[in-house]
Parts: C-alpha cells; structure tokens; sequence
C-alpha cells in the first residue's frame, strides 16, 4: 500500500471550511484514498473514499488531484465537535488479502471558537 | 441498534496475568478486526479474521491470541508474553469485499 503524509496539526476557526491536505504520490492506479477520523478515546470513524472524481457526502468532500498524488478533505463549516485527529490512508478497495487499513499518525485538527 | 460493542471500557490487571477482551457485533459482517493504540499514535493491526474459524496475524501479534467461533465474536487474549500491554485496544468489521471498517468504542487496558 502507497504511504501517505500528513502534517502533524492544524487549527480552523469554528465555523470557517476545514481543508486537510494528504500526500500520496506512490499510489497506484487501483487505489482508493480513504478518510478517518478519530475523536479522542474513541474508536475511528470512517468519513469518506474516492478513487479520482471528487467525492462529497453529508460529512465532508474529497477532492483528489488529477494526477491523484495528493487530496484534501474540506469539512465545510467546521465546528467544536469537529476537533478530532485525521487519517488519510490509501488502499485496495477490493482485495484477498484482507481489507487492512494502515493508519499513520494523522493530522490533530483543533476546531476553535 | 446493529453495531459493534467491546466491553469493558476500561480493564486492569496485574502484570503477568492473560486478560481477555470482548467484540461482538451484529452487522452480519464477515472480517473483523483488532487494532492496538498507543498515546499518540495510530492504529496498529494484531489480528484480523475475514470467515469463522479462520484468522491471520497482522503487524504485531506476539504475545496475543484470538479465536473465531462465532461469526459475531472475535475474543483478543492479551497474554503474560505481551511485554507492553497497556494500550488502547480497538475492535472493527467489514464485510469482506468492502472496504469501510466499523470501529467499536475501545478498551483501554493497564496492566499495574
């Protein structure tokens, strides 16, 4: 599976859109992106995946760049409840060998008021 | 409600013992997971099993056990050999060919 890099924090006003950047500039043809998240001490939540059209749901919306080396998810109209840390993670959707996520640290997305 | 549930939430036991911690969950989904968290990092895979009777090690799995007997139950036994067992445990299910993993809430595991 293709590594992704994240930065470590971000902040964003409450309110305001949250643009969360992920660079993935080994994936391969047959691999999605995929969003998680995780509110502290709980288990993470899966928020969104596409595979190159930009993607956009109740949560969030995903957009992956043409050559499909980096995305950002856009929270909209962040909030408190938002605050949370963020994984990007790229894999095999449809696979035999398992459907493994491979978390890596993620970015701590702090929601202000 | 369908979901997954572990219990307990929080578990303590002395060094040297084996501790067992529950994940069920009622989605019909045929994998499912354990993942181990430490303070600030992410998620690492111990065990994964994707049929009944059927289970494979992930990333760090010395020093743990599971077992599937239950479509609906995949038991992790954190054994005596487990050097640092105090962690964040995590439980998750898909169904096999999709790939959205569905997280339980967690055990948080001290072992004094």
């Amino acid at each position: 599976d293709a590594k992704t890099t994240q930065p470590p924090s971000m902040d964003c006003a409450e309110g305001r859109a949250a643009n969360l950047p992920c660079n993935h500039s080994t994936i391969s043809g047959n691999e999605y992106v995929y969003w998680y998240r995780q509110i502290h001490s709980q288990g993470p939540q899966y928020i969104i995946h596409g595979l190159k059209n930009n993607e956009t749901n109740e949560m969030a919306s995903l957009i992956i760049t043409e050559d499909r080396k980096s995305s950002t998810l856009i929270l909209p109209h962040a909030t408190l409840r938002d605050t949370a840390v963020y994984y990007c993670i790229v894999r095999v959707a449809h696979g035999n060998a398992g459907n493994m996520l491979t978390f890596g640290g993620g970015t701590r997305l702090m929601v202000k008021p | 409600d369908g979901g997954i549930t572990q219990s307990p939430k929080y578990l303590f036991r002395k060094e040297g013992q084996n501790v067992t911690l529950s994940c069920e969950q009622n989605l019909n989904h045929d994998a499912m997971y354990w993942y181990r968290q430490d303070p600030g990092q992410g998620l690492r895979l111990i065990y994964y099993s994707q049929i009944v009777n059927d289970f494979q090690k992930g990333d760090i799995a010395e020093g743990y056990s599971v077992s599937r007997e239950k479509k609906e139950s995949f038991p992790l036994t954190v054994t005596s050999a487990q050097k640092n067992p105090t962690a964040f445990y995590l439980c998750a299910s898909s169904l096999p060919s999709y790939n959205e993993q569905f997280f339980g809430p967690g055990t948080r595991l001290t072992v004094l």
